[in-house]
């Protein structure tokens, strides 16, 4: 299965300021998928990204507010906008290479905004 | 409405003891099940993935079981071991109009005691 590097692994960081998250994968990939997964809660889709074309938005969740990048096959930023504590979050970006254990995930950046 | 629910919420077991989390889910059209380990601080990390067909799959000491009439999964832990503490997550995946959708659910967290 493929092997995804995010980074950073965690931030603290000061409200209405940005931060970027980075996903590099070991395997070229047609599709990258952002996730939030608050405090408690089960992961949630922000937006799955594709090579050369913009993202695809869930319900919820902007463009504006969550920029995603998406230069080549195996790269892929999340950046996080303008943030508040309500963005404390963990982020996971993931995979679904071909191979019979579907998704595989970063290790996640744990963000938190004080 | 697409839904995947697990029980229990949170379990503690003695080492060495065997467990059953479950996995009930009223997502169609269904196109395969997952179970996911997740380590406090990490992304999750795939453990077994079934298709409609499928109903049992083992992973080592983990097995997966899988009722597509009830709609319903399980896993067992067998032989329990203190790195078995993490959340487990299982998730859903309906294929509709040519996209997938991954429906995930809460998750059981597992302690596992000395």
């Amino acid at each position: 299965s493929a092997v995804i590097s995010q980074k950073p692994s965690r931030d603290i960081c000061q409200r209405g300021t940005s931060l970027t998250i980075q996903c590099q994968v070991d395997s070229q990939v047609t599709m990258m998928f952002w996730y939030r997964q608050q405090p408690g809660q089960s992961l949630t889709l922000i937006a799955t990204a594709n090579q050369g074309s913009e993202a695809t938005y869930e319900s919820g969740f902007v463009i504006d507010k969550f920029p995603i990048s998406r230069p080549n096959l195996t790269f892929s930023t999340l950046t996080v906008s303008n943030m508040s504590p309500e963005d404390s979050s963990i982020y996971l970006c993931s995979v679904e290479p071909t191979g019979s254990y579907g998704y595989t995930f970063g290790s996640g950046t744990r963000l938190t905004v004080v | 409405k697409n839904q995947v629910e697990q029980s229990p919420q949170s379990l503690i077991i003695l080492e060495g003891k065997n467990c059953t989390l479950q996995c009930n889910y009223t997502v169609s059209p269904f196109s395969n099940l997952r179970w996911y380990k997740q380590d406090t601080g990490r992304g999750p990390v795939s453990l077994t993935i079934m298709t409609f067909s499928e109903n049992t799959k083992s992973n080592g000491r983990y097995t997966a079981t899988l009722d597509a009439d009830t709609k319903q999964s399980s896993l067992h832990i067998t032989a329990s071991q203190l790195s078995d503490s993490a959340s487990y997550i299982c998730v859903v995946s309906r294929y509709n109009s040519g996209t997938y959708k991954y429906i995930f659910g809460t998750g059981t967290r597992l302690k596992v005691l000395a």
